[in-house]
């Protein structure tokens, strides 16, 4: 059971718009930053958005990251086959003192 | 460019132990924590701990304390991972990634080693 809850799946088709989302409490997400990892199929995780809302260099702007309260969702825009992968949220708990992860959700594109 | 590069699958025997190693190029190794974290076959991922290469501190997830330690050698810019008492819910890729801060993002991840513990 992981302490970030995400949903399982999410699809779309190219060019659509999809989000996913990432709950968690006061003590992680609430408190901290919140940080997205993609995994594309049998290699390692990538950073994708980092300190809520941030893009490392040669991330496109399609990916966005936003956070409200105890909550956090990453978007996709111009959804391309390429972007078909796992994706994690992330967060560091302070009643934990460590890294906390969602479970995952898997992105299919139609 | 900057990279880890981590050591080759492993195979052991419950109860046995396993030292994973992670070299780091491309930038001062000193100069960021190193991370471990775990992925159970289909599974999500798991934070098991940072080292600082500077000094050698460390921090281990609650859950694996008493079974691993990470140590490092400034030397060769490597970090170590070693897991003793081996199950076979311990059977996963096993990741290195590097960090700024022990509350920062993984910003470089390691290929991964696969170690599988079976009898």
């Amino acid at each position: 059971q992981s302490v970030l809850t995400q949903p399982p799946s999410a699809s779309g088709t190219p060019g659509q718009r999809v989000t996913i989302s990432c709950s968690g409490s006061s003590f992680n997400i609430g408190s901290n930053y919140v940080y997205w990892y993609q995994q594309l199929p049998g290699t390692a995780p990538k950073l994708l958005i980092y300190r809520n809302n941030q893009r490392p260099s040669g991330v496109p702007d399609r990916f966005s990251g936003s956070k409200s309260g105890t909550s956090a969702s990453l978007a996709i825009s111009g959804l391309r086959s390429e972007d078909e992968a796992d994706y994690y949220c992330a967060a560091w708990d302070d009643s934990l003192s460590g890294v906390v992860f969602g479970g995952g959700t898997k992105l299919t594109v139609l | 460019q900057v990279q880890l590069v981590q050591s080759g699958a492993e195979v052991k025997k419950p109860g046995a132990s396993v030292k994973v190693s992670c070299k780091a190029s491309g930038y001062t190794f000193t100069g960021y924590y190193m991370h471990w974290l775990r992925q159970a076959p289909g599974q999500g991922l798991e934070w098991m701990g940072w080292i600082i290469p500077n000094s050698g501190g460390t921090d281990y997830a609650q859950k694996f304390q008493g079974r691993v330690t990470m140590t490092r050698d400034t030397s060769i810019s490597t970090t170590y991972m070693e897991l003793s008492s081996l199950r076979s819910d311990d059977t996963a890729v096993y990741y290195c990634a590097r960090g700024r801060a022990i509350t920062d993002s993984f910003d470089i991840w390691g290929q991964g080693t696969m170690v599988t513990v079976s009898s």
